[in-house]
Parts: structure tokens; C-alpha cells; sequence
């Protein structure tokens, strides 16, 4: 069955670095992959879409990249902020019409 | 100027009883979505309409009734409500079916007693 990993536990980055999550996905050839963030008590906000035949997608501070050979997305926030801190989703899609979710990061900057 | 909005924000209710969560979106978009996120935050597709019409209805009990009386709703009725609903329901719509970016509601926290 379709599966998608990110890294369940929190990420803590000191303010300044890049900090970077992983989306890994198994039994799956998704033609878009998107990211997402969630604040708490809140819906998920759209920050990137990325294509399958691109390898990589910048808006500023944000890069994601696509690798359909090692079945990973990788996105990056350079220059972190706290105001950064939050949980970040991968969804691919479109499978059957749909987009599949992750379970999501947690990614806290500290000051 | 809310994109999406559900009502209510917040749900609570015993278990057996039936209600219902409602969702607007004044986007313009021709599809929406309910979701549903658990306790572990796996957020999972529901249903989803494409101009009214139901496109995707995932494994989900007949209790859950979605209804779009036009293309800027999407309300969800649950009848016979289980502890096991308790969860977080997202609604979402997008601008193309299945392809495009979606916009979330603010979500609506379903407690059941």
C-alpha cells in the first residue's frame, strides 16, 4: 500500500541555520508533491507545489527539491526564525484524484 | 474575508446523537473536500465534490453524510455519533479537481462523550 514517512519526532534548529525535513514515499509515482503548514489549532496552509519533472522549487526562504528515483522530497527553510516553528506536511498526489498526506513534522527554532 | 470557513469551532456531544458541521467557501472553486485529522495528526481524505457531484468517498461509514447544495458548500451530518469520531474535520476546496493547491478551513474540533 501507499505509504509516506516524515520524521515523527520534533526537529529543534537553533535561529539562523537551515533546517531540513524529509518526506519519503513507498509504492507510489506521484506527479505533484506539496508542502504544507500547520500551526496548532489551525488548518494546513500551502507553501509549495513541486512537479515530477522538476527537481527543485524555491520561494524565498523555502527549497524543496524532488528525487522520483530515491522517492524523496527534501525542503529546506534557510535563515530560520521561531516564527518558523510549526508542523510541516508533505501530501503527494494526485492518486486517484486525491493527495495522500504525511503525518508531518514538528519543527521548533529556538531564539 | 475568510476563504474557508466551517462552523461550528468547536463540537461536543454524547454519543448516539447526530450532528452536522458546516463549510463555506467564497474562493470560487469548483472542488472541496472534508477531511479528517486524528489524535496523531494523520490527516486523511474523507470525501471530496467536483461540482456538486461526489468524487471520492473513502472507506468512510455510511453514518457520514456529506451534502453540497451548491458549489460554495460542503456540509458533513454524522448521525449516531461514536467515541472513535472524535477527531479534528478539515473542510478544503480547491480550484481543479484533484491537481491544485487546496485552502483549508479553520477545522472543527468534534469531541464525543
Amino acid at each position: 500500500s501507499q505509504k509516506i514517512e516524515q520524521n515523527s519526532e520534533a526537529l529543534n534548529i537553533q535561529e539562523g541555520k537551515t533546517a531540513t525535513l524529509t518526506c519519503n514515499y513507498t509504492n507510489y509515482s506521484p506527479a505533484y508533491l506539496q508542502w504544507y503548514r500547520q500551526d496548532p489549532g489551525r488548518g494546513p496552509v500551502f507553501l509549495l507545489l513541486i512537479r515530477e519533472n522538476e527537481k527543485e522549487k524555491r520561494k524565498e526562504r523555502l527549497k524543496v527539491t524532488f528525487d522520483t528515483t530515491l522517492k524523496q522530497s527534501l525542503f529546506h527553510i534557510t535563515a530560520s526564525q521561531p516564527a518558523d516553528s510549526a508542523t510541516y506536511l508533505c501530501a503527494l498526489g494526485p492518486g486517484t484524484y486525491k493527495y495522500i498526506f504525511g503525518t508531518g513534522t514538528r519543527l521548533k527554532v529556538l531564539a | 474575508d475568510t476563504a474557508v470557513s466551517q462552523t461550528p469551532k468547536y463540537l461536543v456531544t454524547q454519543m448516539g446523537n447526530d450532528k452536522s458541521i458546516k463549510c463555506e467557501q467564497n474562493l470560487g472553486h469548483d472542488t472541496m473536500y472534508w477531511y479528517k485529522q486524528d489524535s496523531k495528526k494523520f490527516l486523511k481524505i474523507m470525501f471530496s465534490y467536483n461540482n456538486k457531484e461526489l468524487i471520492i468517498n473513502e472507506t468512510v461509514p455510511n453514518r457520514f453524510s456529506p451534502k453540497s447544495p451548491d458549489k460554495a458548500h460542503l456540509n458533513l451530518h454524522i448521525n449516531s455519533l461514536e467515541l472513535g469520531d472524535s477527531a479534528v474535520y478539515f473542510c478544503a476546496s480547491s480550484q481543479e479537481y484533484g491537481t491544485d493547491t487546496q485552502y483549508f478551513g479553520p477545522g472543527t474540533r468534534l469531541t464525543v462523550l
